[in-house]
């Protein structure tokens, strides 16, 4: 099983600011095959990236996602209000399909 | 544009059965597997497996395998989430979900208790 690691756990930033949060995987994932997710409290989560840099449908392109390998980033360029979240990668190229533990966007 | 509808919330008892139910519309609901995904109160996500709705083959996580039971009805464009017998640990919200679409049911809140 490929275990996706997320660091930090905990990311306290004001709006306006960049925010980078990293994803480390255990064995090498098909760059094709990394998705990040975004979630709010009382919702499901809502799909960024996928492929690794692809945006998803109507996602702003303040959400850039990069890496390959065991390696990946998703990087917020600048914060807005509504990006305060937790934020999950997620590898479907290998069965079992692993999530990361959640990295929280929190404001400062 | 796409959407997953699932069923509503549930109040079960240890060792009851229950299916819940995600049914795609707005696209054509063959085309892509459908994961569920569990997330326990406070939690992350926990990818429980797949099921492919052309097929209803199966791909399940080994932490749910032999728990859970996931099958597909093509012909009315659902797929359904089953446990024969819940045990109070399987208190959760349950998401029925594409991958690269990112289309996502709303969740259904299942709560077992005596």
């Amino acid at each position: 099983e490929i275990v996706l690691t997320q660091s930090p756990g905990t990311l306290s930033l004001s709006p306006g600011e960049r925010a980078t949060l990293s994803c480390w995987a255990s064995q090498s994932v098909s760059s094709t095959s990394l998705a990040w997710y975004q979630q709010k409290p009382g919702q499901a989560p809502r799909l960024l990236i996928y492929g690794a840099s692809s945006r998803a449908t109507g996602i702003p392109d303040r959400f850039t996602g990069s890496g390959s390998g065991t390696d990946f980033i998703l990087t917020i360029s600048r914060l807005e209000p509504e990006d305060f979240a937790v934020y999950y990668c997620q590898q479907y190229g290998r069965s079992p399909w692993t999530f990361g533990q959640g990295t929280m966007v929190e404001i400062k | 544009e796409g959407q997953l509808v699932q069923s509503g919330a549930e109040v079960k008892k240890p060792g009851e059965s229950l299916r819940i139910s995600c049914k795609g519309s707005g696209y054509k609901f063959t085309d892509y597997y459908i994961s569920w995904v569990r997330q326990m109160p406070g939690k992350g996500l926990e990818w429980m497996g797949r099921i492919d709705p052309s097929d209803s083959r199966t791909a399940y996580s080994p932490s749910f395998q032999g728990h859970v039971t996931f099958s597909a009805d093509k012909s009315i464009s659902t797929v359904y989430l089953q446990w024969s017998s819940l045990k109070a640990s399987d208190t959760a919200m349950y998401y029925c979900a594409t991958v690269t679409t990112g289309y996502w049911g709303q969740g259904t809140l299942v709560t077992v208790s005596s």
